[in-house]
């Protein structure tokens, strides 16, 4: 089974403060995506990245920036986190293929407060 | 860029009813797939169908590429099937784009 693991489920943090999302999958999938989720607005896609040391903007990707240094984990930073990123954060990934499938990780609900 | 759209928004059901959820999209697309959103927040897997049908238990799922749009059929709904359901597609070269959903709440 494909396996996405994000490695919090719940986070408190503090305005201002830097925070790491991170994402790890174990079916050497060549893609990687952050969404955010919140009510109202559906999934939105923050960044996204083909292959390593790869990324590529999504439609939301002010406030935010990621990582991918190894082909399994996907980090997504928020430089300075402000009360506006609470959110769900929806870590995917997928192969590079075109008939592609997504997997999801489990999800992060943010909390800054 | 690709639009997804879905129907109804929102469903309530007692407990073993039917129900047909819709997907339409805007353009051609390489594949389909329908998720379900627990209450816990994660998406789940429930069909990978660019076209025809697929059954897997009480859920099936058909698509026709041609007409743009896909169909998820949910019979004997239990409680268990409360959520969200997703459709997304995905064009090569471009990125998964998810339909706003369908909030579904099945009644005991």
């Amino acid at each position: 089974d494909v396996k996405v693991t994000q490695s919090s489920r719940y986070l408190v943090k503090r305005t201002g403060e830097k925070v790491f999302l991170e994402c790890v999958q174990d079916m050497d999938h060549e893609n990687m995506f952050w969404y955010r989720q919140d009510p109202g607005l559906g999934l939105r896609l923050i960044y996204f990245s083909y292959d390593v040391k790869m990324k590529e903007k999504g439609d939301i990707p002010e406030g935010y920036s990621v990582s991918r240094e190894k082909k399994e984990r996907f980090s997504l930073i928020l430089e300075s986190a402000s009360t506006n990123q609470t959110s769900m954060y929806l870590c995917a990934s997928s192969t590079g293929t075109a008939n592609t499938e997504a997997f999801f990780g489990q999800g992060t609900r943010l909390t800054v407060v | 860029g690709i639009q997804v759209e879905q129907s109804p928004p929102d469903l309530i059901l007692q407990e073993g009813a039917n129900s047909t959820l819709r997907c339409n999209f805007s353009d051609s697309v390489n594949n389909l797939q329908w998720f379900h959103q627990n209450p816990w927040g994660q998406l789940i897997n429930l069909f990978y169908i660019p076209s025809g049908t697929k059954q897997n238990g009480r859920l099936s799922a058909t698509t026709v590429a041609t007409e743009r749009y896909s169909l998820l059929y949910i019979s004997s709904s239990q409680t268990t099937d409360s959520g969200v359901y997703f459709c997304a597609v995905y064009y090569y070269g471009q990125n998964f784009v998810f339909g706003p959903g369908t909030r579904l709440s099945v009644l005991p």
